[in-house]
């Protein structure tokens, strides 16, 4: 049950594009298009913004996106606002398992 | 609107137990799955734990297997996580959070409750 691997941090001007990425392994990650991100502010509670690899919740701007290839799965954040700041965290399931990434710290420069 | 609000957290010494709950509301708990999820200070998320519906399906976390257990009672609404023999290591804020079978998401999370192990 080892962790998914995201970058520790990535960083990005108002109105640009930033890309996450999560890597598994073909037991999880590459098995199932069951691929979930989350976003987390301080001292809040995660926040679903991504599911089954590439669909959004209603209320979720579509300015978030998802997509996989192999074992790696991908969050792209399109015009970036300050808002969006946060930790994101990717998630797959893995059979009897779930396992998260590390976590990875956006900064909107 | 749905609701998780979980309780029982607290200061325990390693070696002890404690029981978490999670009051349900604002959606049939009866008809969902459900999830524990952990974070220790200033690290990542840990999936602990999940049940199914009825309670007949469980996982663990090989971290927490043979010493966390997790139930749920319907008709209450309420989640539950009993933990033993606790470790310094499981130092976290726990949270509840209902788990959709298809897509194996978690799509509500409730607020957390700190649970610190500690002499």
């Amino acid at each position: 049950q080892s962790a998914l691997t995201q970058p520790a941090s990535v960083s990005g001007s108002p109105g640009q594009s930033i890309t996450i990425s999560c890597t598994g392994t073909s037991s999880d990650v590459g098995s199932y298009n069951l691929v979930s991100w989350y976003q987390q502010h301080p001292g809040k509670a995660p926040k679903l913004m991504i599911y089954e690899v590439s669909k959004r919740p209603s209320g979720v701007s579509n300015r978030f996106s998802g997509s996989k290839s192999g074992n790696t799965a991908s969050l792209t954040i399109s015009g970036l606002q300050a808002e969006d700041e946060a930790d994101y965290y990717c998630c797959s399931y893995a059979g009897s398992s779930t396992l998260f990434g590390g976590g990875t710290k956006l900064t909107v420069l | 609107q749905v609701q998780l609000v979980e309780s029982g957290g607290g200061l325990v010494k390693p070696g002890g137990s404690l029981r978490l709950s999670c009051a349900a509301s604002g959606f049939t708990f009866s008809d969902y799955y459900m999830s524990w999820i952990r974070q220790a200070p200033g690290k990542g998320l840990e999936w602990v734990s999940y049940i199914s519906s009825s309670g007949s399906t469980i996982y663990y976390a090989d971290s927490v297997k043979g010493r966390f257990t997790i139930s749920r009672d319907n008709a209450k609404n309420s989640l539950y996580l009993q933990m033993n023999s606790l470790r310094a290591e499981d130092t976290a804020v726990y949270y509840c959070a209902r788990r959709r079978v298809r897509g194996a998401y978690l799509d509500y999370w409730g607020q957390g409750t700190l649970v610190t192990v500690s002499s």
